[in-house]
């Protein structure tokens, strides 16, 4: 069975400042990993996607994210944090018995601080 | 762009009423799924389903049905609505095929209160 983990239900960063959200999953087999993006009242938008190949994605808004298969991390990160990153991000991970489930963490609020 | 329409953003209604949640995509997805987001829980599936009224459980399918008559089109149904059912319902729409394999798209949200 699939699971994630985030490390943090909430970060706060200063404008500028890395951002950096953590998550860690499990999973039975090779994994297809997520992280969406929720900005208030709105539904879930996809921000990145590692499926195969290159471990190091780029995503929307200047996220980016690195699949680290021996620490089972698939950690987001930005270089600069702006006022409009403020939102819910949600890792998720695909794979298993169904090839269309997602298993979410519980998502990781970010503030950013002016 | 893909759309995923639910047809209502917020819904009030009574304990035991029989409550439906619409959701369209316009995309010609195979696959479409309920979830109920709640503070510190995250998304929890409900119900998907992978094809014309074809129908699986998710994670927490007690209290809930669904219909998918239409392609397009998948219901989320409350036989006898319970207060602690109150909670945002996300409907979102996948395809099995090309570059976007497995990307979920999300509608909006309803925002469901029952009283």
């Amino acid at each position: 069975a699939q699971s994630v983990t985030q490390l943090g239900s909430h970060v706060s960063v200063s404008e500028g400042a890395l951002v950096l959200l953590r998550c860690n999953y499990s999973s039975s087999v090779p994994p297809y990993l997520f992280w969406y993006v929720q900005y208030p009242n709105q539904g879930l938008q996809l921000l990145l996607k590692y499926t195969t190949g290159a471990t190091l994605v780029k995503g929307i808004n200047g996220f980016e994210a690195e699949f680290k298969k021996s620490e089972t991390s698939f950690h987001l990160t930005k270089p600069s944090a702006h006022m409009s990153d403020a939102a819910e991000y949600f890792c998720a991970v695909l794979g298993g018995g169904s090839n269309y489930k997602l298993t979410f963490g519980k998502g990781t609020l970010l503030t950013v601080n002016p | 762009d893909v759309k995923v329409t639910q047809s209502s953003r917020y819904l009030v209604k009574r304990t035991g009423e029989k409550v439906f949640l619409e959701c369209v995509q316009d995309m010609d997805h195979e696959n479409m799924f309920w979830y109920r987001q709640d503070p510190g829980l995250g998304l929890r599936l409900i119900y998907f389903s992978y094809d014309v009224k074809m129908k699986e459980k998710g994670d927490i399918p007690e209290g809930y049905s669904v219909s998918r008559e239409k392609k397009e089109r998948f219901s989320l149904i409350l036989e006898s609505a319970s207060t602690n059912q109150t909670s945002m319902y996300l409907c979102a729409s996948s395809s099995d095929r090309g570059l976007s394999k497995n990307i979920q798209y999300f509608g909006a949200g309803t925002r469901l209160s029952v009283l």
